[in-house]
Parts: structure tokens; C-alpha cells; sequence
């Protein structure tokens, strides 16, 4: 178990550019959850996986943004047409399903600059 | 909808003292899970403690405790005995123990910037 591992680590794209990150969970933990954070912000809810189906998204995930768990291990999370407004840390955590109680095991994230 | 908020953005501890840090909620729900987070810088954000909002009793880790009001919807975090690596961020967050839309969820406060004085 290496924990919940996200890639890249950094990326730095221009403005209208698309980008795509992965997060790979741990491998037992069904659920996924994308989290955004900004400089001096706490981490906002984006989306939520069980196993490959997406349950939640939340309104931050404008158009632009799609996210898929294909058979429900790894996850990308896409931006298409990249705002400045993107730039932020991008985490993936995961859980079990009783593991719940425990909180989330979050990864390293993403963190993306828009020039 | 659930806030968290902490009021402190920043704080400093001399090493070997004590700190506690405030995180106040606001819900009507009952029951619901309170969590204090720790993210040192550039490095992935790490559970330090939890709570259940219908135990009574404040949850201890080792040098970590919590002061659970739940009337006061209040969830402040101690840090004993404080030591150099214990600088970090430090974000409470919310969750709701009820199933269905949005319950899977962590509201998070803006955090609190701990710094420990050597």
C-alpha cells in the first residue's frame, strides 16, 4: 500500500490549453473524491466516485471539467479550455467504505498554474 | 448548507508549550463527524483526529485532544507538548453521518498556519 499517489505533481499550461490529471487511489478503497484548493482556501468538494460511478459533482465543476474512474481504480480529472481561474491545488483522496469513519487518505496533488 | 470556520489564520507555539486552535461549525444536522487535518508544507494532508458528534467524549491522540462543545458547535484542537514538526497548516472539516446528497462531503475551514518557535 503506497497510498494515494496523483500525477503530475506540477503542471504549468497556457491559458485555453487542456490538461489531465491521475490519481491512483489505494488499491482497496472504492471511493474517490476530487478536491480543489486555492492559495489561502480550504480544500472545496468537486466530485465522488463509488467503484467507476460518479455520484456527486458539485456546481464548482463547470463544463469544462470531467472527471471518470474507469472500472473503478484510477481516476483523471480533465480541464478543458483552461481559465486562469483554474490555477489551484488539485487533491484526490480516497476511502473504503468503512473506512469512512477514519476521514479520507488524501494524495500529494496537483498543482496547476494557468499562464 | 454546513460552514466550517476557523478564525485563527495563523498562529505561533514555542516548542515544548501548548497551543489550541479554534474551529467553530454551523449544521442542523445531529449527528455528523468533525475532523482536524494537519498539511505541512508541499506534503499531503494527513488526519490527525476525529470526532463523533454523538460520542461525549473528546477524542485524544497522543499529544493531540479536542474540546467537542456540540452545543456551542465549537471543535478546538490542543497540541501538547509542541515540537518542530508539528508546523504545518491545520484545517477542521465537517461531514455528515447521514446518508444521501452530500454526505460524503468534507467542508473545511480556511486552516490555520501553526508555526513552532524553536
Amino acid at each position: 500500500d503506497t497510498g494515494v499517489s496523483q500525477d503530475p505533481r506540477h503542471k504549468i499550461t497556457k491559458r485555453g490549453q487542456n490538461v489531465t490529471f491521475r490519481c491512483d487511489p489505494i488499491s482497496e478503497h472504492n471511493r474517490l473524491y476530487w478536491y480543489r484548493q486555492t492559495l489561502g482556501q480550504g480544500p472545496e468538494f468537486l466530485t465522488y466516485f463509488q467503484n467507476e460511478a460518479q455520484l456527486e459533482k458539485s456546481r464548482l465543476l463547470s463544463d469544462r471539467f470531467s472527471a471518470e474512474r474507469p472500472k473503478g481504480s484510477f481516476s483523471t480529472l480533465e480541464i478543458q479550455r483552461t481559465e486562469q481561474g483554474d490555477s489551484a491545488m488539485y487533491l484526490c483522496a480516497s476511502s473504503s467504505l468503512t473506512g469512512i469513519l477514519y476521514g479520507y487518505t488524501f494524495g500529494s496533488g496537483t498543482r496547476l498554474t494557468v499562464v | 448548507a454546513q460552514t466550517v470556520t476557523q478564525s485563527q489564520p495563523e498562529m505561533s507555539v514555542q516548542e515544548a508549550e501548548t497551543v489550541t486552535l479554534s474551529c467553530t461549525y454551523d449544521t442542523s444536522e445531529s449527528d455528523y463527524y468533525l475532523f482536524w487535518y494537519k498539511q505541512p508544507p508541499s506534503r499531503q494532508m494527513i488526519l490527525v483526529i476525529r470526532q463523533e458528534a454523538y460520542k461525549q467524549q473528546n477524542a485524544t491522540e497522543n499529544r493531540f485532544s479536542v474540546n467537542f462543545q456540540k452545543a456551542a458547535k465549537s471543535f478546538s484542537l490542543k497540541i501538547s507538548d509542541s515540537q518542530l514538526g508539528d508546523a504545518a497548516m491545520y484545517f477542521c472539516a465537517y461531514r455528515s453521518r447521514n446518508s444521501g446528497a452530500g454526505s460524503y462531503q468534507l467542508t473545511f475551514g480556511k486552516g490555520t498556519k501553526l508555526s513552532v518557535i524553536p
